[in-house]
């Protein structure tokens, strides 16, 4: 089994701003990782995803991550954020066996991008 | 495409009711799943269809029962809903079931049970 631990429930942030949101997971098998985000009322979009290879991640919007497996991290970073990326996001992981549906999810981030 | 859509965005239904929750996706997947999820809290998975049969149930309730008539199309026929049952339902799609593939969300059903 997987689990998934999101340290920040709320992070506040200036425009133009880096920002870091931190994640930890915990699985006996190799995983596969994941960002989604979620903008009010909507469903999840998938920000960047880590299966396997370089452990530095590029996503969407200027997103990346960065996959540290001594650690069991993988921390979303921006360089510069906008108003527009004021939204929840979700970390998650799945184990990389074949039979291994299930998404798991970390409680989630309130990033808030204030002007 | 690589789009899932869900319909109806919004519905209200009396505890007594029937109704059915539809998706669709056109990209080819073959997995398809259904999620809950409550406000401020992460979705949680009810169901997953892998070729069109049920491969998943996480231990719903029966007043909540998944159809899947062909590869593009994910129902979930409502119930006897309890107030509790309040959500925004998410379907999601990937290729197969297996880790490494990413899941497609939808843009949810805002249920309001009353």
């Amino acid at each position: 089994a997987q689990s998934v631990t999101q340290l920040d429930s709320q992070v506040p942030v200036f425009e133009e701003a880096p920002v870091e949101l931190r994640c930890n997971y915990s699985s006996s098998v190799s995983v596969y990782l994941f960002w989604y985000v979620q903008y009010p009322n909507q469903g999840l979009q998938l920000l960047l995803k880590y299966l396997s290879g370089s452990t530095l991640v590029k996503g969407i919007n200027g997103f990346e991550a960065e996959f540290n497996k001594s650690q069991t991290s993988f921390h979303l970073r921006k360089p510069s954020v906008h108003i527009s990326d004021t939204a929840e996001y979700f970390c998650a992981v799945r184990g990389s066996g074949g039979s291994n549906y299930k998404l798991t999810f970390g409680k989630g981030t309130l990033l808030t991008v204030n002007p | 495409d690589t789009e899932v859509t869900q319909t109806p965005k919004h519905l209200v239904m009396g505890m007594t009711n029937k109704k059915s929750l539809k998706c669709e996706q056109h990209m080819g997947h073959r997995a398809m799943y259904w999620y809950k999820q409550k406000a401020k809290k992460p979705p949680e998975l009810m169901f997953v269809y892998s070729y069109e049969k049920l491969s998943i149930n996480e231990s719903v309730p029966s007043r909540f029962s998944p159809e899947c008539p062909n590869s593009s199309l994910l129902n979930l026929h409502l119930h006897a809903l309890q107030p509790e049952d309040s959500a925004l339902y998410l379907c999601a799609s990937s290729q197969g079931t297996g880790g490494g593939y990413e899941q497609y969300f939808g843009p949810g059903t805002r249920l309001t049970v009353t």
